[in-house]
């Protein structure tokens, strides 16, 4: 396991819903990105926090938005939902900054079926 | 961020060796090569990660061809818990200190008894 806890694991909206999913970074980490996993398909890079600001985002639109708070955790809301928004969502952390070795820790997902 | 190809499937044998290549041709000078593997409905997990040299950890071992173009991750005796999908990803920092993982579709290893 790595340290990075995830919730819900699984739940279901339907379109034009809003969800907020929820990710705590291991300790000691001080950046938080997101990433969205379709059936079969790779993650694909959503945004990064750092600092409680977004510092990198992927090619998604604006209603995918998100928070870090000063414990570094983090939230990834979507608004206005729609169906190809089904997915795994993973949030993973790591420590920016000279110590940063590129490597990610994970946590297990968000499973988000829209309906 | 530079492409990765990497074979959709392959299969190997419980206790041996496991070779997964990966293709990155249009890596720049600067780019590291990463592995993760994904077992099903679980997080992406680290594996080793390199920029010219060879690598080994307790996990794999990692080539990198002289010219950077392709790589190779080897799982010296494959068992059936390294059954999982495989990506190779050539990873860019940006300024900041952050970095993003782009990843491809991997490999599906299956390792069979």
């Amino acid at each position: 396991e790595t340290g990075v806890t995830q919730s819900p694991t699984h739940l279901i909206k339907t379109r034009g819903q809003q969800v907020t999913l929820r990710c705590s970074s291991q300790s000691g980490h001080n950046t938080v990105s997101w990433y969205q996993q379709a059936l079969g398909q790779g993650p694909q890079f959503i945004f990064q926090y750092y600092r409680e600001e977004e510092n990198g985002r992927g090619n998604f639109p604006p209603r995918f938005s998100g928070l870090q708070f000063p414990n570094y955790s983090s939230e990834l809301n979507v608004n206005a939902l729609e169906l190809d928004d089904s997915a795994l969502y993973l949030c993973a952390s790591f420590k920016a900054g000279r110590a940063n070795t590129g490597e990610l820790f994970f946590g297990e997902g968000s499973r988000l079926t829209v309906l | 961020d530079a492409k990765t190809t990497q074979p959709t499937s392959m299969d190997c044998a419980e206790g041996r060796a496991a070779n997964l290549p990966c293709n990155h041709s249009t890596i720049s000078g600067n780019e590291y090569v990463y592995w993760y593997r994904q077992i099903h409905s679980q997080g992406p997990q680290y594996i080793i990660h390199g920029l010219k040299n060879n690598e080994t950890n307790e996990m794999a071992s990692l080539i990198i061809t002289e010219d950077r173009k392709s790589s190779t991750l080897i799982l010296p005796h494959a068992t059936l818990r390294d059954t999982a999908v495989y990506y190779c990803i050539v990873i860019s920092f940006w300024a900041g200190g952050g970095n993003k993982l782009t990843f491809g579709t991997g490999t599906q290893l299956k390792v069979e008894l």
